[in-house]
């Protein structure tokens, strides 16, 4: 059965710090998502990683895979308040057909 | 282009009630989902569709059942709603498994 693993669940970053978000996963899978999710909204997909090495960066977020450790960080850079959202992974399931995600990590940026 | 639109937006029950959750999609995908969303549990498959006339169990379901008669439409049935079952539903589709686009969600309550 897969399970997918974040951790912290939740963060309290002061504007200007930097921390990474990690997310690990039990069985191999194809390509690993991030979406982030604002508060009473649904989810936007912010990136996709395909294989291992993979790195994709947008503004002060930037994640990467590595499939050999089963684990994803997305790494924020000088945090801004804007980035305060709930950030999940999601990992396809075997077969392709589905994605399962993690619990969440919950980002609150204050000054 | 409406995308993935959930009907309705909010509902309250009665234990014991029985009520069905609509899902329509007009990108012609192939796959759609039914999530559900609990604090601290992060999103839970309950079932989803790989096609019209298919449906596979996810990760929670019981206590629901689905159907998917026409390609664009995904239905998720409560027939004796219990507490447990308050929680935010989201309904996604995918062309091909991935990426997932996710309708805004409806917000069921039990009592």
């Amino acid at each position: 059965e897969l399970k997918v693993e974040q951790n912290p669940l939740f963060l309290s970053m002061q504007e200007g710090k930097n921390y990474t978000i990690y997310c690990n996963y039990s069985t191999t899978s194809d390509r690993l998502y991030w979406y982030r999710q604002d508060p009473g909204k649904s989810l936007e997909s912010l990136f996709v990683l395909l294989s291992n090495g993979a790195v994709k960066q947008e503004g002060r977020l930037m994640a990467s895979l590595d499939t050999k450790a089963r684990l994803s960080t997305l790494h924020i850079t000088a945090a801004v308040h804007d980035l305060s959202a709930t950030y999940f992974c999601a990992v396809t399931n075997q077969a392709g057909t589905a994605l399962i995600f993690g619990k969440g990590t919950t980002l609150s940026v204050s000054s | 282009n409406a995308g993935v639109t959930q009907t309705p937006k909010f509902r309250v029950l009665k234990t014991g009630q029985s009520m069905t959750l609509l899902c329509a999609q007009d990108m012609n995908h192939e796959y759609m989902y039914w999530y559900r969303q609990d604090p601290g549990m992060g999103l839970r498959l309950i079932h989803y569709s790989v096609g019209e006339g298919t449906t596979a169990k996810g990760e929670v379901p019981d206590g629901y059942n689905v159907s998917r008669l026409k390609k664009q439409n995904f239905l998720l049935g409560l027939e004796s709603a219990a507490p447990s079952q308050t929680s935010v539903y989201f309904c996604a589709s995918s062309l091909t498994g991935s990426p997932l686009h996710f309708g805004n969600g409806t917000r069921l309550t039990v009592t």
